[in-house]
């Protein structure tokens, strides 16, 4: 089992350019969650979603985020017009739908130049 | 104030020793609790789930939840300078989301 596969680990990007953040769950989970550390921060909820649904986006910004888990493929985290203060690590987790806790990804450490 | 409050420490203390790490809550409606270990550049790991109040056992690690207080522990013992990580805790209610603490740095020295 490779557990939660997250790519890519590292990502440079431009101020105004897309970053496209990609997790695929462990084999068996359906649940995909994502959240955003900041440095000396913990991790804060943005997205939950089911394959096709987003479940809870209330810890997504309104503008520029979004997310899907399509029912082929890996889920996407997406950031459009990227801005300096959208540097962080961005973890990935999935579960099987029971409340026994996440499995995380290693991450996708975001710098905005 | 925040939902979840957890002393950043540093925390450092000798191998061998007895770590006790700390959360307080405010919301009542938790009832999941868990303990994660994060590496640096690292994603986290769950060391402890538990749900309600008590205490859970696992191995070294040891978990207390006393939801009338709305405090939660992790003890360690014996300590190890591979256990020299960030621990978070994180707790959720009747919803998938966890809310997280910012997390304890530990560093335990040989």
């Amino acid at each position: 089992n490779a557990g939660v596969m997250q790519n890519p680990r590292h990502l440079v990007r431009r101020r105004g350019q897309e970053a496209r953040l990609r997790c695929s769950p462990m084999k068996g989970h359906s649940h995909v969650y994502w959240y955003r550390q900041l440095p000396e921060e913990g991790l804060k909820f943005m997205v939950y979603l089911q394959k096709e649904n987003i479940i809870d986006e209330s810890g997504m910004p309104k503008e520029r985020f979004s997310a899907e888990f399509p029912k082929e493929g890996p889920s996407i985290l997406r950031i459009q017009q990227v801005v300096r203060g959208d540097s962080a690590a961005y973890f990935c987790a999935s579960s099987p739908g029971d409340s026994g806790g996440y499995t995380f990804g290693s991450g996708t450490r975001l710098t905005v130049v | 104030q925040k939902e979840v409050e957890q002393d950043p420490g540093p925390l450092s203390v000798p191998e061998g020793a007895i770590v006790s790490l700390n959360c307080t809550y405010s919301n009542s409606a938790f009832q999941y609790f868990m303990w994660y270990r994060q590496y640096s550049r690292k994603g986290p790991e769950l060391l402890m789930y538990t749900y309600s109040s008590g205490n859970k056992e696992d191995g070294r690690f040891t978990a207390q939840v006393d939801k009338s207080s709305k405090y939660i522990s992790l003890f360690i013992r014996d300590s190890q300078p591979s256990d020299s990580a960030t621990y978070l805790c994180a707790m959720s209610g009747d919803t998938d989301k966890l809310i997280f603490g910012t997390g304890t740095r530990l560093q335990v020295f040989p």
